[in-house]
């Protein structure tokens, strides 16, 4: 099965901060990658996703940007970050031919 | 695109009886129903899935059925212990399409004792 490392788990930034979230999946290949944003006490919302190497879906515009430069790393980034953009971040995962999405352990972010 | 609700957003159920999340969506072609547990500063966790060729789909005291020509779905939890306390997901989509899943808002289950 696959192991989906994200990090760090948490962090704190100042606004106008940069931003770069990596994750990485073992155990399997050409896995769809995504990144999900939870702000505190609400849903899961789809910001980015990928199913290939250096193939971006943007499904929320903002000053957030993605990578994905190897088949199994995701990045997030900002330039500058916002007052808005603190929230727990989570990377997922969905296996070719096995449509079950697996989460990261996900990283708090608080930008203040 | 898709669109998933859920209901409710909270609720409150005396240990030992049953909770019911109900979800609906829009996308007629959708054709994965995963439901998610979350608990408090966590990951969330897939507890059960169900595909658009089964109405339902039962995992011990867990439950989901479907719906595709109301196109909604429900979780269903008997006889509910203090660990079921949690955020629940519903989320639906179309894997070998668009690759895209798209999550209900949530709803936060109080298990009361």
């Amino acid at each position: 099965s696959q192991t989906i490392h994200q990090w760090p788990a948490t962090l704190v930034q100042p606004v106008g901060s940069p931003l770069s979230l990596e994750c990485t999946v073992e155990g399997t290949s050409n896995p769809n990658l995504y990144w999900y944003r939870q702000a505190a006490g609400r849903g899961l919302q789809l910001l980015f996703y990928s199913v290939g190497i250096g193939q971006i879906s943007s499904e929320v515009p903002q000053n957030l940007s993605a990578s994905r430069p190897q088949d199994r790393q995701f990045i997030l980034s900002s330039k500058k970050l916002l007052l808005s953009d603190s929230g727990f971040y989570l990377c997922a995962c969905l296996k070719q031919g096995n449509e079950k999405l697996f989460f990261g352990s996900g990283t708090q972010l608080s930008v203040l | 695109g898709e669109n998933v609700e859920q209901h409710p957003s909270t609720l409150s159920v005396q240990e030992g009886d049953s909770a019911v999340i109900k979800c609906t969506y829009s996308d007629s072609a959708s054709n994965y129903f995963p439901w998610y547990k979350q608990e408090l500063g966590k990951r969330p966790q897939l507890i059960i899935d169900i595909r658009s060729n089964v109405g339902e789909k039962k995992d011990q005291r867990i439950a989901v059925t479907l719906n595709k020509t109301a196109k909604h779905f429900s979780l269903h939890i008997t006889e509910t212990q203090p660990e079921d306390s949690a955020v629940y997901f519903c989320a639906a989509g179309v894997p070998n399409r668009d690759d895209k899943i798209i999550f209900g808002k949530g709803t936060r289950l109080h298990i009361l004792p």
